[in-house]
């Protein structure tokens, strides 16, 4: 079964930082490229970040450039996105998914980033 | 960026009936990097229709997608109860960053 499972959000206070990692099985990931996608509550889907197949080209909405960093290990079937200087306009339910046209998603994991 | 406007932003609509969703592109979307997505309280987006037009795995054939340049249709051509969901479209390989549109909710009438 083709799956994606995130993990490492919580409640984080203003400009800390969190790692979310997303753990993928069942298909090749190694061959995919990947995204991250966060809805805030009530919110549209926003998407926030890409990352080619061997992990060369990363690309990156405005609202997070500059503080998320988004990488992945192929040796581990793992995505990650390291997100700094977080602010209170980052809490989100944070999706991985599946190529740049999002054929699989992720349960998600919420970010609350409050004082 | 592309800015993409979907309308209506509500549409209420009984079962058995069509549903005609659009998304409208602020420049034109090139080799139809277009999808579909639908979203369900609580649930992770679902893709249904990517490249415009091409369905996902497992999507019923009554979801269909046409469309080309900067105007783009998702049709529901007889809706079952399961149906009634938030729908999003979103550019992808086109122009960075790949947005979404602000959602249509199909409501039941």
């Amino acid at each position: 079964e083709v799956q994606l499972l995130e993990s490492g959000g919580g409640l984080v206070q203003p400009g800390g930082s969190l790692r979310l990692s997303c753990a993928a099985s069942g298909f090749t990931f190694k061959n995919c490229a990947m995204s991250w996608v966060r809805q805030a509550p009530g919110m549209r889907l926003e998407w926030v970040s890409a990352i080619g197949s061997s992990g060369g080209s990363t690309y990156y909405a405005d609202s997070v450039k500059g503080r998320f960093t988004i990488s992945r290990d192929n040796s581990k079937n793992t995505l990650y996105l390291q997100m700094n200087s977080l602010r209170a306009e980052d809490t989100a339910v944070y999706y991985c998914a599946k190529d740049y046209y999002m054929d699989v998603w992720g349960k998600g994991t919420t970010v609350t980033v409050s004082s | 960026e592309i800015v993409l406007t979907q309308s209506p932003g509500t549409l209420s609509l009984s079962p058995g009936e069509r549903a005609t969703l659009s998304c409208r592109a602020s420049q034109s979307i090139t080799s139809s990097y277009l999808a579909w997505y639908q979203q369900k309280p609580g649930q992770a987006p679902r893709l249904l229709i990517y490249g415009a037009s091409s369905r996902a795995t497992g999507i019923p054939d009554r979801f269909s997608g046409s469309g080309s340049g900067t105007d783009f249709t998702l049709t529901i051509s007889r809706l079952e109860p399961e149906d009634f969901a938030v729908y999003y479209c979103q550019q992808y390989g086109s122009s960075l960053p790949y947005s979404f549109g602000q959602g249509t909710k199909l409501e039941i009438k």
